[in-house]
């Protein structure tokens, strides 16, 4: 199996602020990289697949980056619903893996 | 517009099988590339995969739960069931249920979970 590795597994930051989350396979799965959003209480939203390609309606606030092992979500200009937690996932083969998850909360 | 929805019981015993249904309206699970899967979460932890029925029949486990699970499609087309054996008060999670979207990106065909149902959660408690 391919494992996700997520860091950190926390973040405190700032409205305002950029912040970057990293997610590392444990084996090449070229731009094969989704990133997710789940706020408290409710359903995983999808912000990114391809590793960089933005999901319709999701602010350009938010980018992805990478390929092969090591991947990135970078959020900028943060704004308060962004407030959440990140989940990676991997869809170059099954079984599918998500990544422990980075929870952002306010500083 | 695409939509999906998990039915089945919150709570089961130790020991139980578990069944939960998808019904899912807006697309067609027998076109080319669409794929329903079954993802749970555990309280307060992160998202674990379960189980994929593709288009094509095809049927796609976790290796760790694999004996324990059985993906299947009803014959109306628009609910897939999930079952799991042998419950145990450690399966308890919300389990969704999601679309695996296509996406073409570059000269690259992706897939994604662009839509979730609203999630069950499955209590196993004596």
């Amino acid at each position: 199996d391919i494992q996700t590795t997520q860091s950190p597994s926390s973040l405190s930051a700032s409205v305002g602020d950029r912040v970057t989350i990293t997610c590392r396979a444990s084996q090449s799965i070229g731009n094969y990289l989704n990133w997710y959003q789940q706020k408290p209480g409710k359903v995983p939203k999808s912000l990114i697949y391809a590793a960089s390609s933005l999901q319709s309606g999701v602010p350009s606030r938010f980018s992805g980056s990478g390929s092969g092992t090591d991947f990135t979500l970078t959020i900028n200009s943060l704004q308060p619903e962004d407030f959440a937690t990140y989940y990676c996932q991997q869809s170059y083969m099954t079984p599918y893996t998500f990544g422990q998850g980075t929870k952002l909360e306010i500083k | 517009q695409i939509t999906l929805k998990e039915s089945g019981p919150t709570l089961v015993k130790p020991t139980q099988t578990l069944t939960l249904t998808c019904t899912f309206s807006g697309f067609a699970l027998s076109t080319s590339g669409v794929a329903v899967g079954w993802i749970r979460q555990p309280p307060g932890k992160a998202l674990e995969w379960l189980a994929l029925f593709y288009w094509d029949d095809d049927k796609r486990y976790s290796p760790s739960l694999r004996s324990r699970l059985t993906i299947t499609k009803d014959t109306s087309k628009y609910q897939v069931v999930l079952t799991m054996t042998n419950m145990d008060p450690v399966d308890t999670a919300t389990y969704y249920c999601a679309h695996r979207g296509l996406f073409y990106y570059g000269s690259g065909t992706y897939y994604a979970f662009d839509y979730w149902g609203q999630g069950i959660l499955v209590t196993v408690s004596s």
